[in-house]
Order: structure tokens, then sequence, then C-alpha cells
């Protein structure tokens, strides 16, 4: 298993541009979630989604969508990039429906926005 | 909502003495806490978790210790070595309904000196 799998690694976008940052993961996890990771700030969840077709808001939602198409993948779009969303992103899966399960994260995605 | 609280924020040991994080969270519906390493530049890796029927759980020379009663949680390392430095993430989640939402602290940065 290839486990999660981001793309791309590095992006360099300036104001106003959108862009989507693509996750995939092979493991039949059911639920997939984004978090921004800033210095001092932890990880923060963007989105999340407990399957195919229903996603939901985490809690910094703004500025980003989000779609679940299929089991495997769930990009995450910036509509119009702001200097405010450089960070590093994380999409994460784990397995629901047999207690709490741990999730596991991909590589991360560095974006800066000019 | 869930609040997770993290200290400290660094800590600087000797290779080979003790090192303690302490988080605390805030509702008692959480019932899953992972915790999670991450080195520079790489993702966030789980190292231990408990689940809230168990007091204390150990793996070598790591163990996390929970209190249910004062909503709190705590990671232990013994005999600390330099590939200890990271930074350190504790979480809180729970299984209930439709909801999954996975809570993070701030982090911890721990350095070991040799």
């Amino acid at each position: 298993n290839a486990g999660v799998t981001q793309t791309p690694k590095f992006q360099v976008l300036k104001t106003g541009q959108s862009m989507t940052l693509q996750c995939a993961q092979d493991m039949n996890h059911e639920y997939m979630s984004w978090y921004r990771q800033d210095p001092g700030m932890g990880l923060r969840l963007i989105h999340y989604s407990v399957g195919a077709g229903i996603t939901d808001q985490g809690e910094v939602p703004n500025g980003y969508n989000v779609s679940r198409s299929t089991t495997e993948d769930f990009p995450l779009r910036l509509l119009s990039a702001a200097p405010s969303q450089t960070s590093v992103y994380f999409c994460a899966s784990r397995k629901l429906g047999q207690g709490n399960q741990p999730q596991h994260f991909g590589d991360g995605t560095r974006l800066s926005i000019l | 909502g869930e609040n997770v609280e993290q200290h400290p924020s660094t800590l600087s040991v000797q290779e080979g003495d003790s090192a303690v994080i302490k988080c605390t969270y805030s509702d008692s519906a959480s019932n899953y806490f992972p915790w999670y390493k991450q080195e520079l530049g790489k993702r966030p890796q789980l190292i231990i978790d408990i689940r809230s029927n168990v007091g204390e759980k150990k793996d070598q020379r790591i163990a996390v210790t929970l209190n249910k009663t004062a909503k709190h949680f705590s990671l232990h390392i013994t005999e600390t070595q330099p590939e200890d430095s990271a930074v350190y993430f504790c979480a809180a989640s729970q299984d209930s309904g439709g909801y999954q939402k996975v809570t993070f602290g701030t982090g911890t940065k721990l350095q070991v000196i040799p």
C-alpha cells in the first residue's frame, strides 16, 4: 500500500490564483481530512469527510472547498489564494466502524502565497 | 467543541533523562487519545495511543497515562536518545454518531542533548 499520497509537495502561488491540492489513499478508509500546520499552532482541521458524497467543515474552513466523489480521493481547493493561506497542508485518513483508529498522514504540501 | 492544551511548548533534556509532556482536554465525551511524533520536514506519525477504558499503556521506552476525572493525559519517554528529538503532538477524539473530529494540541518541541 502507498498509504496517503499528496501532490504536489511544494507550490508557490500568487495572490488570487486558484489551485487544487490532491490527496489519495489506497487503504479503503472512510474518513479523510485536511489540516493546515502553522508554526506554534499545531494542526488545525480545515474540512473532513466520513465517506463519498459527505463533507463537513472543520475549525478553519474559510477560503477552502472540498469534495469527495470517491472513497480514495479528497481534493482541497483554494478558490482565491491569500498570503494568510501560506502553510503546510496535511491530508490524513482513518478507518471508521472499528472504534477509535489512528489517522495516517500524507507527506504534506508546502504552499507559499506571494 | 473540544479544546486540547499541551505543555510545555519546548523541552530540553540530557540524553538518558526522562521527558514528560502533559495535555488537558475539555470534552468529557472524548475517548481516544493518540500521540504523534513529527520530525523536521516529515509527516506526523503515531507513536502510542490510549483509549478511555485504560489508565496507562507502555511501549518500550514510551508510556502514556490517562486521568479521565481530571481530563488530562501525559506522555512519558524514558532513557531519552538524540533520535527522540522532534515535535510531539497530543490529540483527543471521539467516535460518536457521525462526529469524528480529532483535536490536536499545539505541540511540544523536544530536544535531547547528547
